[in-house]
């Protein structure tokens, strides 16, 4: 069976740090692992999809993510926050490419100024 | 439509009434899910409709919830004799295909119905 944690239902950083949302999976099978983001009062949009290839994916608004392996991690990544990076971001994780998604519990991000 | 509309966008009932939710995905998308979300929660999996294909009902919480896509096109989630544990934004998705490892299968989702059980 397939599953997706992340740790940290809420993370705080000052703006311009360093964003660090984490991900971890387990599949039986390759995966395809997707960030998503939720801003307020509106449907989640993607960041960013690692299906096959490289493993560094690099996404919208300047996150990326690494696929690794052998930690069955999938973490989001961001050099510098800004602060309308404050939101919602849902890790989510299918079996091979099929329909169905397994999505995490979601890490809500906040920007300090 | 240029992205997938969901209506109503909030929705306060009574214990014991039916509710309907809609969803209108974007036009030529073969793919169409719901999925709950619930405070504190992850995206919890409700229905998946592909094409003229049987939908997938395995996510349903119980037989009080129904979905319905017309001519392929707008979906209707049913909730009868709503409880106070259905109050959850339900959010709906849709994509061009149901599987695959190219961009077919990214979800583009609705701004979901807001869904308050008194």
């Amino acid at each position: 069976a397939q599953s997706v944690t992340q740790l940290g239902s809420h993370v705080s950083v000052s703006e311009g740090a360093l964003v660090l949302l984490r991900c971890n999976y387990s599949s039986s099978v390759p995966p395809y692992l997707f960030w998503y983001v939720q801003y307020p009062n509106q449907g989640l949009q993607l960041l960013l999809k690692y299906t096959t290839g490289a493993t560094l994916v690099k996404g919208i608004n300047g996150f990326e993510a690494e696929f690794k392996k052998s930690e069955t991690s999938f973490h989001l990544t961001k050099p510098s926050a800004h602060m309308s990076d404050a939101a919602e971001y849902f890790c989510a994780v299918s079996r091979g490419g099929t329909y169905k998604y397994i999505f995490g519990t979601g890490t809500r991000l906040k920007v300090l100024a | 439509g240029a992205g997938v509309s969901q209506s109503p966008s909030n929705k306060v009932t009574e214990k014991g009434k039916d509710v309907e939710l809609r969803c209108d995905p974007i036009s030529g998308h073969t793919a169409l899910y719901w999925y709950r979300q619930s405070l504190g929660q992850g995206l919890e999996f409700l229905i998946y409709f592909q094409g003229n294909s049987a939908p997938d009902k395995s996510g349903l919480p119980s037989d009080r919830f129904s979905a319905e896509r017309t001519g392929g096109s707008v979906s209707t989630l049913t909730i009868q004799r709503t409880q106070q544990e259905d109050s959850a934004v339900y959010l709906c998705a849709s994509s061009l295909y149901g599987g695959g490892a190219s961009g077919a299968n990214v979800l583009t989702f609705g701004a979901g119905s807001r869904l308050t059980v008194l």
